[in-house]
């Protein structure tokens, strides 16, 4: 079973650019979760999809998008980029239904450096 | 607002020496309280889910526990392979919005 894989792995960009970051989810999953991660703290939910949907969204502005494709595998898209884009930006993908949608396995994450 | 606190915010522990690591949640109707383990650099690594209190669950060294407020991970005579940052997060719905505390960083001394 392949686990959930991540690109790039790092990424350096500067301030105002644009950036675009993938996620293959594991097999058998259909619902994929972006998250970011400053230094020294927890993960913050970005947002999900399910089924080519957006499917929850948390606290961070329109300039944050995503897209999910037919096969699973999904894109975080980050425009204007600002200092504070700086973070590890990990995928998870779940099964989808009932409980074991709650189980999340993240990938290796995309860290993104923004100057 | 749910809201997730973990402490400590790290700890030291000899090989063998057992303790527990809390995660205390504040969250309107609860579906799950999930553990991770982070190493640097890299993603978190799933760990236990827990959906109701009293509900335990075991691997290895690892034991996560549950009440309506709380959870403890405890862990049974550390090696230096259990050194790492564990996550707690939970969730009130169907998998979205997974709210994780700051984690605990350990460290386990040979």
């Amino acid at each position: 079973e392949t686990g959930v894989t991540q690109s790039p792995t790092h990424l350096i960009k500067t301030r105002g650019q644009q950036v675009t970051l993938r996620c293959s989810s594991q097999s058998g999953h259909n619902t994929v979760s972006w998250y970011q991660q400053a230094l020294g703290q927890g993960p913050q939910f970005i947002f999900q999809y399910y089924r080519e949907e957006e499917n929850g969204r948390g606290n961070f502005p329109p300039r944050f998008s995503g897209l999910q494709f037919p096969n699973y595998s999904s894109e975080l898209n980050v425009n204007a980029l600002e200092l504070d884009d700086s973070a590890l930006y990990l995928c998870a993908s779940s099964r989808g239904g009932g409980r074991d949608q709650e189980t999340q396995y993240f990938g290796p994450g995309t860290r993104l450096l923004v100057l | 607002e749910d809201q997730v606190t973990q402490s400590p915010e790290a700890l030291r522990l000899q090989e063998g020496e057992s303790s527990s690591l809390n995660c205390s949640y504040t969250v309107s109707g609860l579906r799950g309280l999930f553990w991770y383990r982070q190493d640097p650099g890299k993603g978190p690594e799933f760990l236990f889910t827990l959906y109701s209190a009293g509900e335990e669950k075991e691997k290895e060294r690892l034991k996560a526990t549950l009440t309506k407020k709380e959870s403890f991970l405890h862990i049974t005579a550390p090696k230096p392979e259990d050194s790492a940052t564990y996550l707690c997060a939970v969730t009130r719905n169907y998998g979205q919005n997974f709210v994780f505390g700051p984690g605990t960083r350990l460290s386990v001394l040979p």
